[in-house]
């Protein structure tokens, strides 16, 4: 358990509406990471943050935004929600005692739609 | 995550074994991953394989690497309904951000 919390777990909005996702991890985990999860396109990234305040674009990085004032909390902010937001989004965090072999720890998921 | 390629769907018999196929993009990857999502649940790690290996076997779970044809397969021994699931391949494109790269998955649905 890499203490992911995500909130909240389920959200129903309108379109043009802004949202924000939260991600809380409790073991100062310097690496964190939102993803999107589309059928038929897996898990796409976001942003990233590598520490306070230092974040940076994924892949599908439009119309999100991100901020990171404290190293526990990584807030994912659509300013004007749109039907094409409507996903899973998944927060993640990289385990430094993992650090070699990269690989990423997810919370349960935050299920958003955009009406 | 369209770079890394899944079949989406794979339909076994419980107790035959099941084979789940990736294949990535960037021969440059140091790790490559297998993930296993259950219905409403995040992600989990299976298991994950070095580049530099070939085979990776753990209890009934068999992981191959073809470097040459960028091909990774899943191999799941006496598969059981819980292992009823989708399953993602992963590689790791960028080292800097250490930010994993997804397939699409692929569903496994275990007929008893």
């Amino acid at each position: 358990d890499a203490g992911i919390t995500q909130s909240p777990r389920h959200k129903v909005t309108e379109t043009g509406t802004p949202v924000t996702l939260r991600c809380h991890q409790t073991e100062n985990h310097r690496y964190m990471y939102w993803y999107r999860q589309d059928p038929g396109h897996g898990l796409r990234l976001i942003h990233y943050s590598y520490g306070v305040k230092d974040t940076d674009k994924g892949e599908v990085s439009d119309g999100y935004s991100v901020s990171r004032s404290k190293t526990e909390d990584f807030l994912l902010t659509l300013e004007s929600a749109t039907s094409s937001q409507t996903s899973v989004y998944f927060c993640a965090i990289s385990d430094m005692r993992y650090e070699n072999t990269g690989e990423l720890f997810f919370g349960e998921g935050s299920r958003l739609t955009v009406l | 995550g369209e770079d890394v390629e899944q079949s989406l769907f794979l339909s076994v018999r419980e107790g035959d074994s099941s084979v789940i196929n990736c294949t990535y993009t960037d021969s440059s990857s140091t790790y490559l991953y297998w993930y296993k999502q259950e219905p409403g649940a995040g992600l989990q790690l299976l298991t994950y394989i070095f580049s530099n290996m070939d085979m990776k076997q753990d209890q009934r779970l068999t992981v191959l690497l073809n470097k040459k044809d960028k091909h990774l397969s899943l191999r799941i021994a006496d598969t059981q309904t819980g292992d009823s699931a989708i399953y993602f391949c992963a590689e790791i494109k960028d080292t800097g951000r250490r930010a994993l790269t997804f397939g699409s998955g692929t569903r496994l649905q275990v007929q008893p």
